[in-house]
């Protein structure tokens, strides 16, 4: 069964430093792997998604994840955070033809001044 | 409309009250999901709509839980008794065709407390 792992409930950075969230994946098959926000009383909203193009893959507000197969993983890297970055952040792995999605627990991002 | 819209924004039920979340996808998407997000945790898969048809329900957490979209456009969560397990934020997501490579829309969500 599909399932993703973030290695870190909490995150917390300098404003202006890099910032790194870690995602490892299971999976029998070539996933369909996504990374999303959730600020605080808003939707949530698609950072990036990867789906088997190329391994890199850029994001909105500067945010791009790298797919490694090897590894099993799909870490979410900025290099450098703006306090606006501030909010939680999901690892989601696409399920089946339906388009289920399975989350991750979740990292909360913290920015500090 | 130009979002998914979900409403109410909050509710508070009494332990035993039924109530009913309601979303509005966006007009002409095909596919619809709601999910259940306990506080500090990701969402959780409740059920899926391929515009009437409801395709998938294994992730209702019982039959007090029923969803229905008859139209096959605007969606109704349904819980009935509510338990204090039952809080959470229900969210409601849509895309146009079904398939993950197209991405989702979520809403805001419904904040249920059931007291």
């Amino acid at each position: 069964a599909q399932s993703v792992t973030q290695l870190d409930s909490h995150v917390s950075v300098s404003e202006g430093t890099p910032v790194l969230l870690r995602c490892n994946y299971s999976s029998s098959y070539s996933p369909s792997l996504f990374w999303y926000v959730q600020h605080p009383n808003k939707g949530l909203q698609l950072l990036l998604k990867y789906t088997s193009a190329a391994t890199l893959v850029k994001g909105i507000n500067g945010f791009e994840a790298e797919f490694k197969k090897s590894e099993t993983s799909f870490h979410l890297t900025k290099p450098s955070a703006h306090m606006s970055d501030a909010a939680e952040y999901f690892c989601v792995h696409g399920s089946g033809n339906t388009g289920k999605l399975i989350f991750g627990q979740g990292t909360t991002l913290q920015v500090k001044p | 409309g130009a979002g998914v819209s979900q409403s109410p924004r909050y509710k508070v039920a009494k332990r035993g009250q039924d109530v009913a979340l309601r979303c509005d996808p966006i007009s002409g998407h095909v596919s619809l999901f709601w999910y259940q997000q306990a506080l500090g945790q990701g969402p959780e898969f409740l059920t899926y709509f391929q515009n009437e048809a409801q395709l998938d329900k294994s992730g209702l957490p019982s039959d007090r839980f029923f969803a229905e979209r008859p139209e096959g456009s605007v969606s109704t969560l349904k819980i009935q008794r509510t338990q204090q397990e039952d809080s959470a934020v229900y969210l409601c997501a849509s895309s146009l065709v079904q398939g993950i490579s197209y991405g989702y829309t979520f809403g805001s969500g419904t904040r249920l407390t059931v007291v």
